[in-house]
């Protein structure tokens, strides 16, 4: 069984960087997976996908100060320059038998 | 990024709903269509998923809704529905469609959320 850990929440000052950890189960860290943001009272965007070896690729419109890493069984999201409408939930997931998801991070911009 | 639809929909235990899933700028034709819930105050929950027909139209459900809800497609109009039957209270949230292309399940585009409520 999958499971996608990530911490319930991160704050950082606007401006700032801030990078959101999601972590695989030992079992499956080589596994592709995608960052959704869910902005308050919004449903959820596909903002990138990262693959094992850390390489990755943003979704339509997603600015260049959003960006993606990996190391081992975790992926990285960072966001850089923090704006007030980066505020929100973010959630990774991945594929198993159907879509697993992390149970999210909310982002506080400060 | 959609707005989630406000108000939404009222239906008692035991009545069936059918919702639509039309995303702009994709072609269902070779999409994968999965629908993902949220109910209130909580995350994500994936709930069920169709290939194409190019793809076998292979179809997984989640156990909380296996035998109950099923994915409908009409590739030529690009649109979905999510059939849902005999609903219950605990199935009460936000529902959201997601395509994505059958080569490349993991890049998703989403839909418009559709709240429902079950409610006798």
């Amino acid at each position: 069984q999958i499971v996608l850990t990530q911490s319930p929440s991160a704050s950082a000052s606007l401006g700032a960087s801030v990078t959101l950890t999601c972590t695989l189960s030992s079992d499956h860290r080589g596994y592709t997976i995608a960052w959704h943001q869910q902005q308050r009272e919004k449903g959820p965007q596909f903002l990138m996908k990262i693959n094992g070896d850390g390489s990755h690729k943003k979704g339509d419109g997603i600015p260049d100060r959003f960006s993606g890493s990996s190391s081992g069984a975790e992926r990285y999201l960072t966001i850089a320059g923090l704006q007030s409408e980066d505020e929100g939930e973010y959630f990774c997931q991945t594929w198993g038998t159907g879509m697993v998801f992390g149970g999210g991070t909310r982002l506080t911009v400060l | 990024v959609q707005p989630v639809e406000s108000g939404g929909v009222v239906v008692q235990p035991g009545r069936s709903l059918k919702l639509p899933c039309s995303v702009s700028g994709v072609t269902f034709g070779d999409s994968a269509v999965s629908w993902v819930r949220q109910a209130p105050g909580k995350g994500l929950e994936w709930i069920a998923f169709r290939r194409s027909d190019a793809y076998g139209g292979i179809t997984e459900y989640a156990a909380a809704v296996r035998g109950r809800f099923f994915i409908l497609r009409e590739d030529s109009k690009n649109i979905a529905y999510l059939q849902m039957d005999s609903l219950k209270e605990e199935d009460t949230g936000i529902y959201f469609c997601v395509v994505a292309p059958d080569y490349d399940v993991i890049t998703a585009t989403w839909g418009q959320g559709s709240l429902v409520t079950v409610l006798s």
